[in-house]
């Protein structure tokens, strides 16, 4: 139990479906973040939040759409994906940012696009 | 920008016996903080050891040592006695002072055989 639960583990969807990943955090931190881990390449990062507030996007298409209602959780509103899209999505939280602050990653979301 | 390089795509041990997994880094900044995770089949990314720059003493952490080499720029995982539960993917990641999020590497996938 790493404190950061993800839902669904697995989805499936087509290109023209709408769908949104969950993320809720019980550790109390104020910093969440999304990344998306392709096959055979490093993790990338998408979004950052920090107090509900969007700190950083890493120049992501708008078909990805993250929501922060406050600090224990996290969503991220999927529509019209490609199937490049299809990966394992990653939530993580940390307390702030810090260089010695680790992040808590949850178990991530197999995403597959059809 | 920063960069993380895993240059071991994959390893071999024996059960009982100690491994290294290799990692070099590319920074400007004086300050930052160096991580190695740990993700099994389950997709879940664990926190195994943090190395901070200004450390006097590498890190250690159970079975889990850091080679924290400043001048070389790197920083490798040793893990001593493996056991048939370190077979996963290994990262190593970096996270300089100020910034709000980690740099990963590729990664290097860890088989223990019995």
């Amino acid at each position: 139990e790493t404190g950061v639960t993800q839902t669904p583990r697995h989805l499936v969807m087509g290109m023209t479906n709408k769908k949104s990943l969950k993320c809720e955090q019980h550790l109390g931190h104020n910093a969440m973040y999304w990344y998306k881990q392709s096959a055979k390449k490093p993790l990338e990062l998408m979004f950052v939040y920090n107090f509900k507030e969007q700190t950083e996007n890493n120049s992501v298409p708008s078909r990805f759409s993250p929501e922060c209602p406050n600090s224990s959780h996290l969503f991220l509103h999927l529509h019209t994906l490609q199937p490049e899209d299809s990966a394992l999505y990653l939530c993580a939280s940390s307390k702030d940012f810090q260089e010695n602050e680790k992040l808590f990653f949850g178990s991530g979301t197999q995403l597959s696009v059809l | 920008a920063q960069k993380i390089t895993q240059t071991q795509p994959g390893m071999f041990v024996q059960e009982k016996e100690a491994v290294t997994l290799d990692c070099t880094y590319d920074t400007s900044d004086p300050s930052y903080g160096l991580f190695w995770y740990k993700q099994p089949s389950s997709g879940e990314m664990i926190f195994l050891i943090y190395q901070g720059s200004y450390d006097q003493q590498n890190a250690t952490e159970g079975r889990y040592s850091l080679n924290f080499q400043k001048a070389r720029k790197s920083a490798n995982l040793v893990i001593s006695a493996s056991q048939l539960g370190d077979s996963a993917m290994y990262f190593c990641a970096m996270r300089p002072k100020g910034y709000s999020t980690l740099t990963f590497g590729k990664g290097t996938m860890l088989l223990v055989s019995p």
